[in-house]
């Protein structure tokens, strides 16, 4: 059965500095690797979409990473803002389904 | 992309009631999602629901807690029945754009069951 764990499970950072999120997930056979984030009290927002064939996805000041041998995934946020703050979520899509396994997710504050 | 609607944004309900949620697409799909998120705790999928054919339900959750209709291709609702505190959660629906891979996802349903 697929696991997603994210860490850390919160994290603080002062505004400017640049950040990576952690995600790793059991089993290796992924068809691909969705990064989300969620306003509080909001839906999901699309980040970065990662296919299994790939190495990694850029967006802006966003870039995420896949290692699907060592089941593991990174998303860098460079030059942190305020706006950024947010809960950011990993999401697996295990070969020949639509579902999505999550993690738990990172909460992210950006301190001005 | 897609634009994704539900109703209602937010409810508070009584125990033993139930609540019908609605989902709209702006376009049509012909994968709608629905998840529960309860707190502290990550989106769990409760059901597939495919237009013309009945709902495909995840370990866990069965048709008459969470019935389910999927009338044509941009709409969908689910419907919490006999409702307990323990079912207090987001209610997100989602669909899969063919040709992206990508799912997108309504803004929720926030869910208090006193």
């Amino acid at each position: 059965k697929q696991e997603v764990t994210q860490i850390p499970a919160a994290l603080s950072v002062p505004e400017g500095e640049n950040l990576v999120l952690n995600c790793s997930f059991t089993d290796s056979a992924i068809y691909n690797l969705q990064w989300f984030r969620q306003d509080p009290g909001k839906g999901l927002t699309s980040l970065l979409l990662i296919q299994s064939s790939q190495r990694e996805q850029t967006s802006g000041r966003l870039n995420a990473s896949l290692d699907k041998s060592s089941g593991r995934s990174t998303l860098y946020i460079a030059a942190s803002q305020p706006g950024d703050s947010a809960t950011y979520l990993c999401a697996v899509r295990p070969p020949g389904s639509e579902k999505l396994v999550f993690g738990k997710g990172t909460k992210l504050t950006v301190n001005p | 992309s897609a634009v994704i609607s539900q109703k209602p944004s937010r409810d508070i309900c009584q125990r033993g009631t139930s609540l019908t949620i609605q989902c709209q697409v702006d376009s049509q799909v012909t994968m709608m999602f629905w998840y529960r998120q309860q707190p502290g705790q990550s989106l769990t999928l409760i059901a597939t629901a495919n237009q013309g054919s009945e709902a495909t339900y995840e370990s866990g959750f069965v048709i008459d807690k969470f019935p389910i209709s999927r009338p044509n291709l941009t709409f969908s609702t689910l419907t919490v029945s006999n409702m307990s505190p323990e079912d207090s959660s987001i209610y997100l629906c989602s669909v899969d754009i063919s040709g992206t891979d990508t799912q997108y996802f309504g803004p929720g349903t926030r869910l208090t069951v006193l």
